[in-house]
């Protein structure tokens, strides 16, 4: 099955800080990885997916095949980037999907 | 470590049937949600589901859905009359009333509508 390990389930820095929220997969075939936020109850959004390569609200995430990792990564951490943050890999028809557990983010003023 | 179950794991229907998606949340968790994910794009928010009754629902939650909390501990999706582009992962998730640290996901049940 596909499988990501998010190791931190608790990540606080300090507003203005670099974040890096960390994201392992293992499983075959081409990965395709998403990261989701959750702000305080509300009902998860999407972040942004490897394929389209974006940046959103100043997160980028880049894959690493080398190394099985797609880390999330923001520069200068901001108060309103306090929120759950999920790893999950897309779809494939052949495998089952299990989500990451989530990391809490608290940035602190 | 409590686990969100979800059954069954693989369902299979034919278009026109209805289904029901069953999911026991962890026991001491009061918020309940359904996601679903079709092959190949994000996951979308269907509903969430509090104090027994539906605190917030996506356009996708339209007549064809219903969810329930039948004994206390199951919670259900129900699917009328199954049209073929229903056809996705479905996800159940709770979480504790005071948030902690997030949602826990079940596994989900992957559904195919023929």
């Amino acid at each position: 099955a596909q499988r990501v390990t998010q190791p931190e389930k608790l990540l606080s820095v300090f507003k203005g800080a670099p974040v890096e929220l960390k994201c392992n997969y293992s499983y075959s075939g081409s990965p395709e990885l998403f990261w989701y936020v959750q702000y305080s109850r509300q009902r998860l959004q999407l972040l942004l997916r490897h394929i389209s390569r974006e940046s959103i609200k100043g997160f980028t995430a880049d894959l690493n095949k080398g190394e099985t990792s797609f880390h999330l990564k923001k520069p200068f951490a901001q108060e309103e980037d306090s929120a759950m943050y999920y790893c999950a890999p897309g779809i494939d028809s052949n495998y089952q999907l299990i989500w990451g557990a989530g990391t809490k983010l608290i940035i602190k003023p | 470590e409590p686990e969100v179950t979800q059954t069954p794991s693989h369902q299979v229907t034919q278009m026109g049937q209805e289904v029901i998606l069953r999911c026991v949340p962890i026991s001491n968790h009061l918020y309940f949600y359904w996601y679903r994910q079709i092959l190949g794009q994000k996951v979308e928010f269907l509903v969430s589901f509090y104090n027994n009754e539906i605190s917030e629902k996506s356009e996708i939650f339209d007549d064809q859905f219903s969810v329930e909390r039948p004994d206390g501990s199951n919670f259900t999706l129900k699917i009328r009359s199954t049209k073929l582009e229903d056809s996705a992962m479905y996800f159940c998730a709770s979480i504790p009333t005071g948030g902690g640290l997030g949602y826990t996901f079940g596994s989900g049940t992957r559904l195919t509508v023929v």
